[in-house]
C-alpha cells in the first residue's frame, strides 16, 4: 500500500470510446504526476500538477486530457486513442516539485488496452 | 541527448549477491534514484544518492561515482521476493527525472 490508489486497474477500449483514469493520494502531497510505462522502455512523464496547477505537459497528444480538481485527485481523460497508446499508466505523487520531485510514491497503475 | 543505460535482464541465485549497474549521461546531476517494481505492482523507492560513495540499507546498497557517471545497486543474500524490475533514474540540472528502461532481475532457487 503506497498511499496512491488508481482505478480502474485494467481497461479495454475501442478507438472511438471515451474513458477516464482516476488517481487519489492519501499522503497529503502537493504534486501529482502521470507517467506512461511501456514494455522495455523508460518511464515517460506525461503531466505534472503542483498545487492543482499544471506545471508540465511533455508534448502529450491532445487525446489525453488531464484534470486535477484538488491536490488529492488526478484524472486522465482518454478519447479517440490509438493502439500504440496501449500501456501501463502510472500515477505518482510527491511532497512538491521545488528542487525536484524527491521521492515519488506510485500507484499500481491502470493497464490500458486500445483495440 | 540524455541517456540512462542499465542491463535489460539479469539472473541470479537465491542466497547470492547481484550488482545492477546504471550509467548515465545527463545535462547536470542532482541525484540518482533506484526504484523496485514487482510485476503488476507500483514502483517503490529504494535509495537516493547525491554524493559519491556507498549507501547501505539492510541487504541493499547503492553506490555512486559522479565523475564516472555510474551507479550500482547491490543486493545481498538474495531472496525469491527480490525478483522484480529495478529502475534507475537521474535528476538533471533542471530537476527533471531521466529514467532508465529498468533491469528485470530473475532469482532462481
Amino acid at each position: 500500500e503506497t498511499g496512491v490508489t488508481q482505478t480502474p486497474r485494467h481497461l479495454v477500449m475501442g478507438m472511438t470510446n471515451k474513458k477516464s483514469l482516476k488517481c487519489e493520494q492519501h499522503l497529503g502531497h502537493n504534486a501529482m504526476y502521470w507517467y506512461k510505462q511501456s514494455a522495455k522502455k523508460p518511464l515517460e512523464l506525461m503531466f505534472v500538477y503542483n498545487f492543482k496547477e499544471q506545471t508540465e505537459n511533455n508534448s502529450v497528444p491532445s487525446r489525453f486530457s488531464p484534470e486535477c480538481p484538488n491536490s488529492s485527485h488526478l484524472f486522465l481523460h482518454l478519447h479517440t486513442l490509438q493502439p500504440e497508446d496501449s500501456a501501463l499508466y502510472l500515477c505518482a505523487s510527491s511532497q512538491g516539485t521545488s528542487g525536484g520531485p524527491g521521492e515519488l510514491f506510485f500507484g499500481e497503475g491502470s493497464r490500458l488496452t486500445v483495440l | 541527448g540524455q541517456n540512462i543505460d542499465q542491463p535489460t535482464e539479469m539472473t541470479a541465485t537465491e542466497g547470492a549477491i547481484v550488482q545492477i549497474n546504471c550509467t548515465y549521461q545527463t545535462s547536470g546531476f542532482n541525484g540518482l534514484f533506484w526504484y523496485q517494481q514487482h510485476a503488476g505492482e507500483a514502483p517503490t523507492f529504494l535509495s537516493y544518492n547525491v554524493l559519491d560513495g556507498l549507501e547501505e540499507k539492510g541487504r541493499f546498497s547503492s553506490f555512486l561515482s559522479r565523475s564516472k557517471g555510474y551507479s550500482y545497486l547491490l543486493l545481498k543474500e538474495l531472496q525469491m521476493k527480490d525478483s522484480a524490475s529495478y529502475l534507475c533514474a537521474v535528476m538533471d540540472s533542471n530537476y527533471q527525472l531521466i529514467w532508465g528502461a529498468g533491469t528485470k532481475l530473475i532469482i532462481k532457487p
